[in-house]
């Protein structure tokens, strides 16, 4: 089945360093790659949607000069989290979207530590 | 290996019928098992469960999940059509509380 790997899984970073995180579609191309942030009890924000070859799409109240999505191959979408601040820190899942299918896989997530 | 199963597929019913959506899981260090409906891009948190036999209710939707036999079921009474979508299953594992997603289950109620 369709798997979608993203690293890293976990990562401690200071204050006003910029961290990326990777997502990758392991057995399939991925035209559409979505980012999530998940907020407590557990619901997901959609970040942006990630295009391969093109701007990503924000959605409203996403600072998308502070997070930057780069989709630059079919296979693999990242997120830079630049300047990063405590406030930052949470669980951060991509997932991809088949191209031509319509099912959404998810990636196991990032939880990132803003000290 | 860490693995989500969600059972069925796919599932076609009229409304007012009531379906049951099955989750089954393998992982190392269980934290917890989250139910997620997707209708569009971000989906739609519903329920988190953490303990065995304890049922979780919401309107028409109920969960429970048993931790000897490692699964979870979604119950859905009384389906209405708004009732179609993606349900998702995610098991919180590991040291990095990672979440491991099933496929999901597509279902669809015919009016």
């Amino acid at each position: 089945g369709a798997v979608v790997s993203q690293h890293p899984s976990w990562v401690i970073c200071k204050s006003g360093t910029s961290v990326k995180i990777e997502c990758r579609s392991l057995d399939f191309q991925a035209t559409t790659m979505f980012w999530y942030r998940q907020f407590p009890k557990q619901s997901l924000m959609l970040m942006a949607t990630s295009n391969e070859g093109s701007k990503a799409t924000y959605e409203q109240g996403v600072e998308k000069d502070k997070f930057l999505i780069n989709h630059a191959s079919l296979t693999l979408s990242t997120l830079t989290v630049t300047s990063a601040h405590p406030e930052d820190s949470s669980f951060y899942i991509c997932s991809a979207q088949e191209t031509g299918a319509g099912g959404y896989t998810f990636g196991s997530g990032t939880r990132l530590t803003v000290v | 290996e860490d693995k989500v199963v969600q059972s069925p597929l796919s599932l076609v019913v009229h409304e007012g019928d009531t379906v049951t959506l099955n989750c089954s899981y393998e992982v190392t260090n269980f934290r917890s098992l989250l139910w997620y409906k997707q209708e569009k891009k971000a989906p739609t948190f519903l329920f988190m469960l953490t303990s065995s036999g304890i049922e979780k209710k919401s309107g028409r939707l109920s969960s429970i999940l048993d931790k000897k036999e490692l699964f979870s079921i979604l119950n859905i009474t009384a389906t209405q059509t708004g009732d179609s979508a993606i349900y998702l299953c995610a098991v919180e594992a590991g040291s990095n509380y990672q979440l491991i997603w099933g496929a999901g289950t597509k279902l669809i109620i015919k009016p």
